[in-house]
């Protein structure tokens, strides 16, 4: 059984570095590409990037400039790293597997999910 | 302000048939399809339509999706108190070398 599992600081300050941690079991990273998603208290989904075990990544154009996801398939994790932080940036973060049934990005689906991480962001 | 567009809220009695829908444009929905996901209150989303309108195993029939240009819909038919949820539909945008988008939600609540 596939199972996602987000792990990080639950209080973060403002203009500090964001690092996140999903341990995924049941299934190796080293297959599918794996996502960070993100809900702002009372809002709706946001898509952050994905990560392929290969190292390549695709980012949200408005997150991309402060945004790093990796992946350490020896552990069988995946990482997110979201630097000069604002309370805007206060919510739950998912972490997801993409099944891809088609030859790009566009043919997936999020199958999976953590249970979801909150981080608020205050000094 | 979401790039895909959902009514904030539905409702309906048990047993009823509910839609709710989901605006974009050419640059997504028009051309790739469309997922829906269903998110129970305190729970991380759930997939529940995937290519336009595919259940995964174990979502019931109930729950069916369309597509048409730039629009797709999510119905329910047989309305159940346990429907009540925030729905979001998600779809591919190539604009900006890609990224997926989500709609604002759908709040779905069962009279």
């Amino acid at each position: 059984q596939v199972q996602l599992q987000e792990s990080g600081p639950g209080l973060v300050k403002p203009s500090e570095t964001l690092s996140l941690t999903c341990t995924v079991s049941g299934t190796s990273i080293s297959s599918h590409y794996w996502n960070w998603i993100r809900q702002s208290p009372g809002k709706g989904l946001e898509w952050i990037g994905s990560v392929f075990y290969t190292g390549s990544t695709k980012y949200n154009p408005s997150l991309k400039s402060r945004v790093t996801i990796s992946a350490d398939t020896s552990i069988n994790q995946f990482s997110l790293r979201l630097s000069s932080l604002t309370a805007a940036d206060t919510a739950v973060y998912y972490c997801a597997r993409d099944y891809r049934y088609g030859y790009d990005e566009s043919m997936s689906y999020f199958d999976y999910w953590g249970q979801g991480s909150l981080v608020t962001v205050s000094s | 302000q979401s790039v895909l567009t959902q009514p904030p809220s539905a409702s309906g009695t048990p047993g009823q048939r509910v839609t709710i829908s989901c605006s974009g444009s050419s640059s997504n929905i028009g051309t790739y399809t469309v997922n829906w996901y269903q998110q129970l209150p305190g729970t991380a989303p759930k997939l529940l339509i995937y290519t336009n309108n595919q259940r995964p195993s174990g979502v019931p029939d109930r729950f069916s999706g369309s597509k048409s240009g730039t629009s797709a819909s999510l119905a329910i038919s047989g309305l159940q108190s346990e429907d009540e949820a925030d729905y979001y539909c998600a779809a591919w945008d190539d604009s900006l070398n890609g990224h997926w988008v989500f709609g604002g939600g759908t709040k779905l609540t069962v009279l």
